[in-house]
């Protein structure tokens, strides 16, 4: 079983809609979660951490964290073009572990 | 602009060569990674290293070679290295290696070195 599970996607939704990314994870234990935003031949940048469950909101970006469901999301809101990345889950548990990461893409 | 600071951001290199790469952050921070990331796959974890000594090798080829000079340095020396080996080099610093006091801390990655063996 992978540590932490991600859709592939490819994730499409249109310009000015909501992205749904999600990512569940298997140790229970896990404090910190994180998401980071990646394109193309770049690094991965941070673009948000949660450490305790509910919604924590910032900008157009929502992250989600239930801990009795080992589910954690991102919601992005009014999406752009400039949004169209690979987004890779994060769990730090004994060490940092990462998903696969989904692919979206917003079309004009 | 990022605070961990990588060079160089490209590197081509034959299978005989010796070359190093450098990372540096000014953030204070006392655990430095590196990942290889290939196309469409996550960073893969390669070392760790905290207040300056290795703490993770994740069963890495001697043909890559850590150091450590002091606690805003990560050098990554690379030896015999294979066309397979060719991958995005990431280096990355936290607050504290996971499992510390400092577990909320997030990974800050530096800008990359794509690397070509050829």
């Amino acid at each position: 079983q992978k540590e932490v599970e991600q859709n592939s996607g490819p994730l499409s939704v249109p310009e000015g809609a909501i992205a749904s990314l999600n990512c569940t994870y298997s140790d229970r234990g896990s404090q910190s979660f994180f998401w980071y935003r990646q394109y193309s031949g770049k690094s991965p940048e941070l673009i948000m951490s949660i450490y305790s469950n509910g919604d924590k909101e910032d900008g157009r970006f929502t992250a989600q964290l239930n801990k009795a469901s080992q589910y954690v999301s991102l919601l992005i809101r009014d999406s752009q073009p400039s949004d169209s990345a690979t987004y890779l889950c994060a769990v730090l548990s004994n060490q940092f572990y990462f998903g696969t990461g989904t692919s979206l893409t917003v079309i004009p | 602009d990022t605070e961990v600071t990588q060079t160089p951001k490209h590197l081509v290199m034959g299978m005989t060569n010796k070359k190093s790469l450098k990372c540096e952050q000014h953030m204070g921070h006392r655990a430095m990674y590196w990942y290889k990331q290939k196309a469409k796959k996550p960073p893969e974890l390669m070392f760790v290293y905290s207040y300056e000594k290795l703490s993770i090798n994740e069963s890495v080829p001697s043909r890559f070679s850590p150091e450590c000079p002091n606690s805003s340095l990560l050098n990554l020396h690379l030896h015999a290295l294979q066309p397979e080996d060719s991958a995005l080099y990431l280096c990355a610093s936290s607050q504290e290696r996971s499992g510390g006091s400092s577990y909320n801390s997030p990974l800050h990655f530096g800008n990359g070195t794509r690397l070509t063996v050829t």
